[in-house]
């Protein structure tokens, strides 16, 4: 079973400049998630999706962060302007439906690490 | 406001050692607790995954306990090895508020050959 693919893996941009991380969870799974962790801290989350639908966004800087998720498979998270204190691992995750939705596992990608000079 | 905090925050052991990593909830209405790895430049794995009811899973050399009513958690490693070292996080689901899942900031692991 292929696993959570991100992309870039890293990614150095200036204050002020946009990027734009990519996801692809694992086929099938119906729930994608996106979380920040700062170095030296544990991930926070940024925003969930059921599909293509958002469950929790509660925790996304909306001011200059955005998701979406296209057609309830592939993922992307954009941070336009970056700020200095968005330098940080990007993890997405994803977890199936099956069965009890909050008993299932996530699985993770090995991460975009953002660095904004 | 839910709190997870993991103690300590590194460990340092010589290989073959039994060990017991920490981690402390301060609300107890939680869903369930999980225990991951995360190795450098890669994502997490999951290790365990413990619901409210119950008080412990195993797997491989890997045991973890739940304490609920106490708010506290241990992952415990018998006889470490050097494959070993690596960040270990625990993180709670809510059972209220949408399920948020909250992370501790990690325990740092270091088996020495």
């Amino acid at each position: 079973e292929a696993g959570v693919a991100q992309s870039p893996r890293y990614k150095i941009i200036e204050k002020r400049q946009s990027v734009a991380f990519w996801c692809n969870p694992i086929s099938g799974h119906a729930t994608l998630y996106w979380y920040q962790q700062i170095l030296g801290q544990g991930p926070k989350l940024l925003i969930q999706f059921q599909n293509n639908g958002v469950v929790d966004d509660s925790q996304l800087p909306k001011d200059r962060f955005s998701a979406e998720r296209l057609k309830g498979v592939d993922s992307t998270l954009k941070i336009q302007p970056a700020k200095l204190e968005d330098s940080a691992v990007y993890l997405c995750a994803s977890s199936s439906n099956r069965g009890n939705f909050w008993d299932t596992e996530a699985f993770f990608g090995q991460g975009t690490r953002l660095t904004v000079v | 406001k839910q709190e997870v905090t993991q103690i300590p925050a590194a460990l340092s052991v010589p290989e073959g050692e039994n060990l017991v990593l920490n981690c402390s909830f301060t609300d107890s209405a939680i869903y369930n607790l999980q225990w991951f790895r995360q190795d450098p430049g890669k994502g997490l794995t999951s290790l365990l995954l413990i619901q409210s009811s119950q008080r412990e899973q195993t797997s491989g050399r890997l045991n973890a306990s739940l304490d609920k009513s106490s708010g506290r958690s241990t992952l415990y490693i018998a006889a470490s090895q050097p494959g070993d070292s690596a960040t270990y996080l625990c993180a709670v689901r809510h059972s209220t508020g949408g399920f948020k899942t909250i992370f501790g900031a990690g325990t740092r692991l270091f088996v020495k050959a």
